[in-house]
């Protein structure tokens, strides 16, 4: 069974561009997060999908969302790239959201390098 | 901002040694999940445990959980070279705008030296 699958691996882009980040979830699973891995800030929630709705968000600007489609994979948008959103950027899947569902597995990431 | 603490932030061993880290956090949760990063990947999940569970094994693993201190220590017994990662717990806070979402420590960083 294939896991949780992100695209691209590497992204290079400059101050004020616009990325796009793609992940595929287990199959079966209906909730998709996010999560940013800056260096000195470790490991933080950016937003959480659940049956294509936007679930919860963490402290982040606007100008990062994302979306989930009807097959369950998700894209996360940053907009006006800025140098402080170079990071690797993680997303994860879980069956559900109760107790017994809630564990989240993640891809390998992506890591956006903004110049 | 961070919730959790854990501590050491990193550890040296020796193969055949057991490792032991710790992790603390601040308000009630519904569950503490420990996960593996090897050099700035994906995260591989290890062993959840429930608020209601104490103590919890997995193989080579050990996890115990104290809510009325509110924390947690992950050990590895018998470590091998390929432990060699950086461990974090994460937390689901119970309740609110917590829901759904899991809230990191900082990490240890694990050396097994063979």
């Amino acid at each position: 069974e294939a896991g949780v699958t992100q695209s691209p691996t590497h992204l290079i882009k400059t101050r004020g561009q616009q990325a796009t980040l793609r992940c595929s979830p287990i199959s079966g699973h209906t909730s998709v997060y996010w999560y940013q891995q800056a260096l000195g800030l470790g490991l933080q929630f950016l937003l959480w999908y659940d049956e294509g709705e936007e679930r919860n968000r963490g402290n982040f600007p606007p100008r990062f969302s994302g979306r989930q489609f009807p097959n369950y994979s998700s894209e996360l948008n940053v907009n006006a790239l800025e140098l402080e959103d170079s990071a690797l950027y993680l997303c994860a899947s879980s069956l559900g959201t109760s107790l017994a569902k809630n564990i989240q597995y993640f891809g390998a990431g992506t890591r956006l390098s903004v110049l | 901002s961070q919730q959790g603490e854990e501590d050491p932030q990193a550890l040296s061993i020796q193969e055949g040694e057991n490792a032991t880290m710790n992790c603390s956090y601040k308000t009630s949760i519904n569950n503490l999940q420990w996960y593996r990063q090897n050099s700035g990947r994906g995260l591989v999940h290890l062993i959840l445990i429930r608020s209601n569970e104490r103590e919890k094994h997995s193989g080579r693993l050990r996890v115990t959980l104290d809510t009325s201190k509110k924390s947690s220590s992950l050990l590895i017994t018998a470590s091998r070279a390929a432990d060699t990662a950086s461990y974090f717990c994460a937390t689901e806070y119970a309740g609110g705008t917590s829901y759904g979402k899991l809230t990191f420590g900082q990490g240890t960083i694990l050396t097994v030296h063979p």
